[in-house]
């Protein structure tokens, strides 16, 4: 079936370095690429996106990257925080809500 | 304020008693669904419901049930559960369309069943 892997599950920096997760994703149809973050004991919360027909987008210290061709695209946090420290959720949707697959997550750990 | 409520946040019960979580969204959104996370496992879609009347399976959607009545109510209901129906689960709700939108998520409903 239809899946999205996420590398690493768990990442710990030291705080000001920079971090980077990466999924993968299967389905052709997939054209939104939202990015959710889940602090402990909280709901998942939408921090970034990109659209099928953009390759990149930045917001802040956030980045995301698309690769449509190779299917990968990846989270970039530059000058981590100790309050970037959560599990971030990368998903595959097609825009109709047809199909939402979610990555397992990763934990990542900002060490001040 | 735009948001999702689900009722109740923490919820204990006992194999095979009835329990019904709710969840309403006030932002006219069309489409809704509800997942459970567990440890390890990330974020897994029982049901999902495109509009009024309208409901499909996820992933995992043995031992669940779901109606869509109403636009803005998306109940789960859990007929006879069991201790692997212990969770955390969140509903979403969201506008389908061709550009894009985010899942809108609630507070989530801490279950444990003994």
């Amino acid at each position: 079936g239809e899946n999205v892997e996420q590398h690493p599950s768990t990442l710990s920096v030291q705080e000001g370095d920079s971090a980077v997760i990466k999924c993968t994703y299967s389905d052709s149809a997939s054209n939104y690429f939202p990015w959710y973050k889940q602090e402990l004991g909280k709901r998942p919360q939408l921090i970034i996106d990109i659209r099928s027909n953009v390759g990149e987008k930045k917001d802040q210290r956030i980045a995301v990257t698309l690769n449509k061709t190779a299917k990968h695209f990846s989270l970039h946090i530059t000058e981590t925080q100790p309050e970037d420290s959560a599990v971030y959720f990368c998903a595959a949707v097609e825009t109709s809500y047809d199909k939402v697959i979610f990555g397992p997550g990763t934990s990542l750990s900002v060490i001040p | 304020e735009a948001q999702v409520t689900q009722n109740p946040r923490y919820l204990i019960t006992v194999t095979g008693k009835k329990l019904t979580v709710t969840c309403s969204q006030n932002m006219n959104h069309e489409y809704m669904s509800w997942y459970r996370q567990d440890p390890g496992l990330g974020l897994r879609q029982i049901y999902y419901s495109m509009n009024v009347e309208v409901t499909d399976k996820g992933d995992v959607p043995e031992g669940y049930k779901v109606s869509r009545k109403e636009k803005r109510n998306f109940p789960l209901i859990l007929e006879s559960p069991s201790p692997n129906q212990t969770s955390l689960y969140f509903c979403a709700s969201s506008t389908p369309g061709q550009v894009g939108s985010p899942l809108h998520f609630g507070n989530g409903t801490r279950l444990t069943v003994t």
